[in-house]
């Protein structure tokens, strides 16, 4: 499809089990952000890729997050060891340009850990 | 601090009422986004506003950009059920190449 993909939709883990979330950006789109979103709240900015350059990752909430572009494209989120504050939904976008620029989004996977 | 404050949280009127939603700041941005987000989907861009005083419409929806880029407004006319959504408001702030965005205005037009 020509649109941002995310996968899994839907993700159930054990708390302290560790989680990989994946996100295929549109092609050629240089930058790619991750963000957190609680019900009915605007997203959270988590962190920020142009190309595979990791420029920001202010927003990861601790060193159990991590997130990689290893070759520009597609992009991984792992959060290790989870916890029942992990739950939310994470939302992949991409845009063509700088990451000032309007963002194309994913329709988001939604973690829910037990 | 939230740096760009959306009101009002949430807002339920019948369908064919107007309605207007705020996104205000104190910070100056080089411009603003507005998106709609539908249960389970991602957030749709619908207009990106870089002047001030900028006005642009969208149909039935206006948008309106402060004179000195710190707040914007929508306005939607005779609003319809499948308005519904959550309108959320992005931009990036002086000196940051990343965006922020509100908390959201949640709109639910019943029939």
């Amino acid at each position: 499809g020509a649109g941002v993909s995310q996968s899994p939709r839907y993700k159930v883990a054990k708390r302290g089990q560790d989680v990989a979330l994946r996100c295929d950006p549109i092609s050629g789109h240089v930058s790619l952000f991750w963000y957190q979103q609680a019900l009915g709240q605007g997203p959270e900015f988590l962190t920020y890729f142009q190309n595979e350059a990791q420029l920001d990752k202010s927003g990861l909430p601790s060193d159990r997050f991590f997130a990689e572009r290893p070759e520009g494209s597609v992009s991984t989120l792992k959060i290790q060891r989870t916890q029942q504050e992990d739950s939310a939904v994470y939302l992949c976008a991409s845009s063509l340009g700088p990451g000032n620029q309007p963002q194309h989004f994913g329709d988001g996977t939604r973690l829910s850990i037990l | 601090t939230q740096l760009l404050e959306q009101s009002p949280q949430f807002l339920s009127i019948q369908e064919g009422e107007n309605l207007t939603v705020y996104c205000n700041s104190s910070s100056v941005f080089s411009s603003l986004q507005w998106y709609r987000q539908e249960p389970g989907e991602g957030p749709v861009l619908l207009v990106t506003v870089v002047t001030g005083g900028e006005v642009k419409k969208l149909k039935r929806l206006t948008f309106q950009f402060g004179d000195a880029r710190k707040d914007s407004s929508l306005h939607i006319t005779a609003a319809q059920p499948g308005d519904t959504g959550l309108y959320l408001c992005a931009g990036p702030p002086r000196g940051y190449s990343t965006l922020t965005f509100g908390k959201g205005t949640m709109l639910l037009v019943s029939p």
